[in-house]
C-alpha cells in the first residue's frame, strides 16, 4: 500500500465551515507536503512541513504534523466554494527520492 | 509563462501503438518526475530524474521509458500501448528531490 493515505476519502461541507483532512503514513519522513488538485488540472503545492516542525500556517490553511503518530492534518478555515478540489498529502518515505502520494480527499464546499 | 508544460494535452490512440509525451520546465529545476493518475485519482510515481540519475519505480513496466535530452526536458515514451495505460500522466519538477514539486497540466491518454 502507499506511504500516505488521506482520510476521509470525501468531505462535503457548507461555505464558511472548517474542513479537516488527515494523512497517515508508515515510515519515517524528512518532510510532508499537501497539494490541491482542481478537477481536470495538475496539482498545486500548498504547504511543506518538515519532520522537526509541528505546525505551519498559510493564509486560511493550517497543517499539523505528529511524527509520533505518523500523521498530519490539513485544516481549511472559513471554507469557500473555490476550495472545492481534491487534496493530497505526499511524503518522501524516509529520505527516498521517490515521493509517494495518497489517494486524496475530495472536498466539496457548497455555496 | 507556463512553468511546467506538457504536450499533447489529449492523446487518443490504438492498442499496440508507440507514443511519446513531452515535458518541459523553465524553472531551472534539477529534478523532474512522471506520474500516472488513474480513474480513482490514485497518483503513482513512475520515474524520478535528478542530474542524469534515473530512479525508477520498480512496478512500472519496461514499455515505459523516460528520455531527457537536457535538464529542462523529460519526455515519456510508451511502447506497445495497452488498454490499462489509459490514464492522466503528469510531469512535475522540483529544485531538488524531496522539495516542492510543480506540476504540469497533465496529458489525458486514452487507448482504444
Amino acid at each position: 500500500s502507499q506511504q500516505g493515505e488521506e482520510d476521509p476519502q470525501a468531505l462535503s461541507i457548507q461555505e464558511g465551515e472548517n474542513a479537516t483532512m488527515n494523512c497517515s503514513y508508515k515510515t519515517s519522513i524528512n518532510n510532508l507536503q499537501w497539494y490541491r488538485q482542481n478537477s481536470g488540472r495538475g496539482l498545486v503545492h500548498l504547504i511543506l512541513i518538515r519532520s522537526n516542525e509541528r505546525e505551519k500556517h498559510s493564509g486560511r490553511l493550517r497543517v499539523t504534523l505528529d511524527t509520533s503518530k505518523k500523521s498530519s492534518s490539513l485544516l481549511i478555515t472559513a471554507s469557500r466554494a473555490a476550495d472545492t478540489a481534491s487534496y493530497f498529502c505526499a511524503t518522501d518515505a524516509g529520505g527516498s527520492y521517490i515521493p509517494t502520494f495518497g489517494r486524496g480527499t475530495s472536498l466539496i464546499v457548497h455555496p | 509563462d507556463t512553468a511546467v508544460s506538457q504536450t499533447p494535452k489529449y492523446l487518443v490512440t490504438q492498442m499496440g501503438n508507440d507514443k511519446s509525451i513531452k515535458c518541459e520546465q523553465n524553472l531551472g529545476h534539477d529534478t523532474m518526475y512522471w506520474y500516472k493518475q488513474d480513474s480513482k485519482k490514485f497518483l503513482k510515481i513512475m520515474f524520478s530524474y535528478n542530474n542524469k540519475e534515473l530512479i525508477i519505480n520498480e512496478t512500472v513496466p519496461n514499455r515505459f521509458s523516460p528520455k531527457s535530452p537536457d535538464k529542462a526536458h523529460l519526455n515519456l515514451h510508451i511502447n506497445s500501448l495497452e488498454l490499462g495505460d489509459s490514464a492522466v500522466y503528469f510531469c512535475a519538477s522540483s529544485q531538488r528531490a524531496q522539495e516542492t514539486q510543480y506540476f504540469g497540466p497533465g496529458t489525458r491518454l486514452l487507448v482504444l
